[in-house]
């Protein structure tokens, strides 16, 4: 059962230009939602995050959209940049958890992004 | 403040060995989490630990896995009786509180043979 789906397995952009990268979620329990970024042989590394109570959180290029009628986010580069090629994981969680307190992050299965020069 | 850290980064074991993987969450932080790697895919959540506590253990295979935060020292993941599947990139997080960024370890590269 897939609650964070990433249905696109990679995504090759031109520098300068904006990447797109798209996820959706079925469990309507989330409240929190995360992008992560992670090159090979590294562990993830967070790169913003939104609330469910806000649909846009910005930081420097890096841009955050969460449509709760469709349980989509995105996230957005703008420009991108070479060094922005990593894989790119969309995460989610709730305060509870059914019986189970909050906390842990759902994983989508990641998209890799490739900026070229 | 030192991130968090995971050791040792590689591991191997023959099947049947047990296998124990640290984990030390960035200071002032006592949530932890493992999540499991297995190639080609995406990040699986194992558990959810805080201090002495397991909070959530529903990814864990229900046997040879077991996980345990106590009150002293760091996380350990303890893998035993070892298999091939098991063969993986073990990773494990940290952060403040429910409802906030969890920073990531390196991850510990488990090679069964």
């Amino acid at each position: 059962d897939q609650q964070v789906k990433q249905n696109s397995p990679s995504l090759s952009v031109q520098e300068g230009r904006i990447s797109i990268l798209n996820c959706d979620y079925t469990n309507s329990m989330f409240d929190y939602f995360l992008w992560y970024k992670k090159y090979p042989a590294e562990g993830p590394t967070f790169l913003i995050s939104i609330s469910s109570i806000k649909d846009k959180n910005e930081d420097g290029r890096f841009t955050v959209f969460l449509n709760k009628s469709a349980k989509h986010l995105s996230l957005h580069i703008v420009p991108s940049q070479p060094g922005d090629s990593a894989v790119y994981f969309c995460a989610a969680s709730a305060i509870v958890w059914g019986d189970n307190q909050g906390g842990k992050l759902i994983f989508g299965q990641g998209t890799e992004l490739s900026v070229k020069p | 403040n030192a991130g968090v850290m995971q050791n040792p980064r590689h591991l191997v074991r023959r099947r049947g060995q047990e296998a124990r993987l640290r984990c030390s969450p960035m200071k002032g932080h006592s949530h932890v989490y493992w999540y499991r790697q297995l190639p080609e895919e995406g990040l699986k959540f194992m558990v959810y630990l805080q201090k002495e506590n397991i909070i959530d253990e529903s990814g864990m295979p229900k046997e040879r896995f077991s996980a345990e935060f106590p009150k002293e020292g760091p996380s350990i993941l303890r893998i035993q009786q070892v298999v091939r599947g098991d063969s993986a990139a073990y990773f494990c997080a940290s952060s403040l509180g429910t409802l906030s960024e969890a920073f990531f370890g390196q991850g510990t590269r488990l090679t069964v043979v």
